[in-house]
């Protein structure tokens, strides 16, 4: 079973609406981020959370939200979904502080706003 | 933060040694030199990382110049399964301080 799930892996959704992209992992870790790709882009950081009390804004935050719900999962949200939010998301994990920061990745969720 | 360059893209052949450059002239005394790789479809997947000695592991081995301004990646013999996009990221390394990606170097191996 893969350490680091997400939820869908693909959604198709129209202007307006809420989505909820859920990630999960069973790697024990502590650490959890969200990320984005478009195309022929590299990944650029939405929120990033430390533990479960900590969440913390990434470069692009604007228009998303997250939730922290137990250590092991890490939900994002988009309030109200525009069609240049379509993008690959992906979901990664670390340890925490005296352990080399490792990220492992999901397999990314591609979301389609029309 | 400190920025990385890399090429946009290079070709090897299959089974030829390939040699990913990035350049880090920003780069402080607590910043370590990462790379990771994305597949095809994938996430992407940690490599290996180094602070000033070279580094050997299973995947590859990362030359690191003296002054520490550049990099190197090292494929010792790249497969079709190496075509990927390579990122070299600079991070301290357990800190409380996310990977920045950029935009990476697309790696194609010819059959």
């Amino acid at each position: 079973d893969a350490d680091v799930t997400q939820t869908p892996r693909n959604r198709i959704t129209k202007t307006g609406k809420r989505i909820m992209l859920e990630c999960s992992q069973t790697k024990g870790h502590d650490r959890m981020y969200w990320y984005r790709q478009d195309p022929g882009l590299g990944l650029r950081l939405i929120y990033y959370s430390f533990d479960v009390k900590d969440i913390n804004k990434g470069e692009i935050s604007d228009g998303y939200s997250v939730s922290r719900q137990a250590q092991a999962k890490f939900s994002l949200s988009l309030e109200s979904a525009i069609p240049n939010q379509t993008a690959l998301y992906f979901c990664a994990t670390s340890h925490g502080p005296g352990s080399y920061n490792e990220q492992f990745f999901g397999p990314g969720t591609r979301l389609t706003v029309l | 933060d400190a920025k990385t360059t890399q090429p946009n893209s290079m070709e090897s052949n299959e089974e030829e040694p390939v040699h990913l450059p990035c350049n880090h002239s920003t780069i402080s005394g607590t910043d370590y030199i990462h790379w990771y790789r994305q597949l095809p479809s994938q996430g992407p997947e940690y490599v290996i990382h180094g602070l000033t000695s070279n580094v050997n592991n299973r995947m590859a081995s990362l030359a690191i110049a003296e002054d520490r301004k550049s990099s190197t990646l090292i494929l010792h013999r790249a497969t079709l399964r190496d075509a990927a996009v390579y990122y070299c990221i600079l991070t301290i390394l357990s800190g409380n301080t996310p990977l920045v990606f950029g935009k990476g170097t697309r790696l194609s191996v010819i059959a």
